[in-house]
């Protein structure tokens, strides 16, 4: 069974300092993997996704993760925090050998920015 | 072009009354999924349609819920009787394919169950 780690509940950052939003992963064969981010009182909006290739993807709203398949890892990462980044965060993976596999939620992040 | 849809946004019921949720995907998305999420954790697949047939509904309990989509379009998901653990906020998501693509989600619908 496939399943997600994010292993901190809550991410401090001031504005302006880089972030890195934390996600490691299990799943059978090469996985498919994703970060969404849920504002309060809204449903998940997509970010950005890992399929193949480049081991960096870069995404939405300035945000980019790393690839790392040693370590299992997808870390979510952003050079220069705005107060507008305070949200929850959630790394998602599935497997791709299989296009109906269910995709699988960790669970959540909150970011807060402070100014 | 317009999001996900859904409706109500906001349910209070008591335990053991029924309640049906809407939702409406992105014109010419054939997927479409129903998403469980309780306060403080990550959203949990409940059932994944592939235009009007069911792909994956390992995880709906099966005994008080249902769902259906039976247009391939639109579709409703129904808990019948309702219990206080099944508080939580249900997500709709759809998306283009069934592979590789990510996830278009709706704004949810709050349950209470009192």
């Amino acid at each position: 069974a496939q399943s997600v780690a994010q292993p901190e509940d809550q991410v401090n950052v001031a504005e302006g300092n880089p972030l890195t939003v934390k996600c490691t992963y299990s799943v059978s064969g090469n996985p498919y993997l994703f970060w969404y981010v849920q504002y309060p009182n809204r449903g998940l909006q997509f970010l950005l996704k890992y399929i193949t290739g480049d081991n960096l993807v870069k995404g939405s709203y300035g945000f980019e993760a790393e690839f790392n398949k040693s370590q299992t890892s997808f870390h979510l990462k952003k050079p220069s925090a705005l107060v507008s980044d305070s949200a929850l965060y959630f790394c998602a993976v599935r497997p791709g050998y299989n296009a109906g596999n269910m995709l699988t939620f960790g669970g959540g992040t909150r970011l807060m920015v402070k100014p | 072009e317009a999001g996900v849809a859904q409706s109500p946004r906001y349910k209070i019921i008591e335990k053991r009354q029924s309640v049906a949720f809407w939702c409406n995907p992105i014109s010419g998305h054939a997927t479409l999924y129903w998403y469980q999420q309780i306060l403080g954790q990550g959203p949990k697949l409940l059932i994944q349609f592939q235009n009007n047939g069911v792909v994956d509904d390992s995880q709906l309990p099966k005994d008080r819920f249902s769902a259906e989509r039976l247009k391939g379009v639109d579709s409703t998901l129904k808990i019948q009787p309702a219990k206080l653990e099944d508080s939580a906020v249900y997500l709709c998501a759809s998306s283009p394919t069934l592979s590789g693509g990510e996830q278009y989600f709706g704004p949810g619908t709050r349950l209470t169950v009192t």
